[in-house]
């Protein structure tokens, strides 16, 4: 119930290419979804998140997609640099509980090639 | 200013030391985390304090005693750590301790154990 399944593990894609990571949830009582960016040496980043009552929400060249019904949500790097190579955590939590907890993906570690 | 400094940035100890970790922020934010994290995994939540006093332990050892000392400061105890305590441990602190409010995380602590 508590599970947040990322995919895929690890993903290589070229210089202005398109970066996808996808991650499903269990638990329907979770309401809020961001998405970290942790570069190594450093701690994560908070980099977008999303609620449910929004199917996308685009920052820049970030978007989240998010179906409810399905229980997934993404993350779209649109022309993607050698600068966003990192790992990127999606999470998840429910807001209307007295739980703090984010409960992270595994992690998807991205590289982009110049 | 959204920096959370934590000191030391590396940390080498016996079984038998005893150190400390600190954490510091001056953002206002009431709420505090302590996160472990191993290579190639997603943070792991350790403790949570809201308003100076600690709201969660994620049924963490003894041997890992939290403190927070004022708002603006956290500290973490070690003693008696075992090899596979080795691990980065993050501190995060977020304006109050609500699943949805943004956690700003350090740059951590490496941690090993010998």
């Amino acid at each position: 119930q508590q599970q947040v399944k990322q995919s895929p593990q690890s993903l290589i894609v070229q210089k202005g290419g398109i970066s996808i990571i996808n991650c499903a949830y269990e638990n329907t009582a979770f309401d809020y979804f961001p998405w970290y960016q942790q570069f190594p040496g450093k701690g994560p980043a908070l980099l977008i998140a999303i609620r449910p009552d929004v199917s996308e929400k685009k920052e820049g060249r970030f978007t989240i997609s998010f179906n409810k019904s399905a229980k997934q949500f993404s993350l779209h790097i649109m022309d993607s640099q050698p600068g966003d190579s990192a790992t990127y955590f999606c999470a998840a939590s429910n807001s209307g509980g007295s739980n703090y907890k984010l409960t992270f993906g595994k992690g998807t570690l991205l590289t982009v090639n110049p | 200013d959204t920096e959370v400094t934590q000191t030391p940035k590396h940390l080498v100890m016996g079984m038998t030391n005893k150190k400390s970790l600190k954490c510091e922020q001056h953002m206002g934010h009431r709420a505090m985390y302590w996160y472990k994290q191993k290579a190639k995994k997603p943070p792991e939540l350790m403790f949570v304090y809201s308003y100076e006093k600690l709201s969660i332990n994620e049924s963490v050892p003894s041997r890992f005693s939290p403190e927070c000392p004022n708002s603006s400061l956290l500290n973490l105890h070690l003693h008696a750590l075992q090899p596979e305590d080795s691990a980065l441990y993050l501190c995060a602190s977020s304006q109050v301790s609500l699943a949805v409010d943004t956690q700003y995380f350090g740059p951590g602590t490496r941690l090993t154990v010998l």
